[in-house]
């Protein structure tokens, strides 16, 4: 078992929907939760970060995470063409520096 | 404040060749990390510099890779002996001192090695 899974995708929304993605992660000690966007050719860029229970909402994004069910999303509320992406998930654990990331759910978003 | 740099962006050599990778982090940011991404998959972690000191290393970065940061500042990442399963994108990420979570990262622009 992989220690972050995500649905690769893709996942295709209609332009102004919102857009829900999904991760979970199988080790209890993580601490930090981070979705990062990658542009193909591009690097991953920090869009959300999270590291306790609940919803933490930065503009049109929300991310949410529940640790008893090891379970962290991602809300893109009235999406857009250029959120058309990569979305990695991706946890750090309390006893280490390095992230471990998914591999990343595609969505693309239709006009 | 710039964001974190890395030098070469590609860089397209033969197998058995040697390559070195710069990257110069987010100035302050005490905390530099290598990471590797191939197609279809997320960054896989390298290594991890705290100021000059390298206080972690990955089971993949076996002994043809070697990194340095001498001056706590930007660190060079070396292949020896380039092999085609080297191909991927390098990528360089940097974070400040943190006390509490959630220990960010920033990534740089990342460097696409071809190994021919």
């Amino acid at each position: 078992q992989k220690e972050v899974e995500q649905n690769s995708g893709p996942l295709s929304v209609p332009e102004g929907a919102i857009a829900s993605l999904n991760c979970t992660y199988s080790d209890r000690g993580s601490q930090s939760f981070f979705w990062y966007r990658q542009y193909s050719g591009k690097s991953p860029e920090l869009i959300m970060s999270i590291y306790s229970n609940g919803d933490k909402e930065d503009g049109r994004f929300t991310a949410q995470l529940n640790k008893a069910s090891q379970y962290v999303s991602l809300l893109i509320r009235d999406s857009q063409p250029s959120d058309s992406a990569t979305y990695l998930c991706a946890i750090k654990y309390s006893s280490a520096s390095k992230i471990i990331f998914g591999s990343g759910t595609r969505l693309s978003i239709r006009p | 404040d710039t964001g974190v740099s890395q030098d070469p962006r590609h860089k397209i050599t033969k197998r058995g060749q040697n390559v070195t990778f710069r990257c110069d982090p987010i100035s302050e940011h005490n905390r530099l990390y290598w990471y590797r991404q191939t197609l279809g998959q997320g960054p896989e972690f390298l290594t991890y510099f705290q100021n000059e000191a390298q206080l972690e290393k990955s089971r993949l970065l076996s002994d043809r890779f070697s990194a340095e940061r001498p001056k706590g500042s930007f660190s060079t990442l070396e292949i020896q002996r380039t092999e085609q399963g080297d191909s991927a994108m390098y990528l360089c990420a940097s974070s400040p001192r943190q006390w509490r979570g959630p220990y960010e990262q920033y990534f740089g622009p990342g460097t696409r090695l071809t190994v021919t």
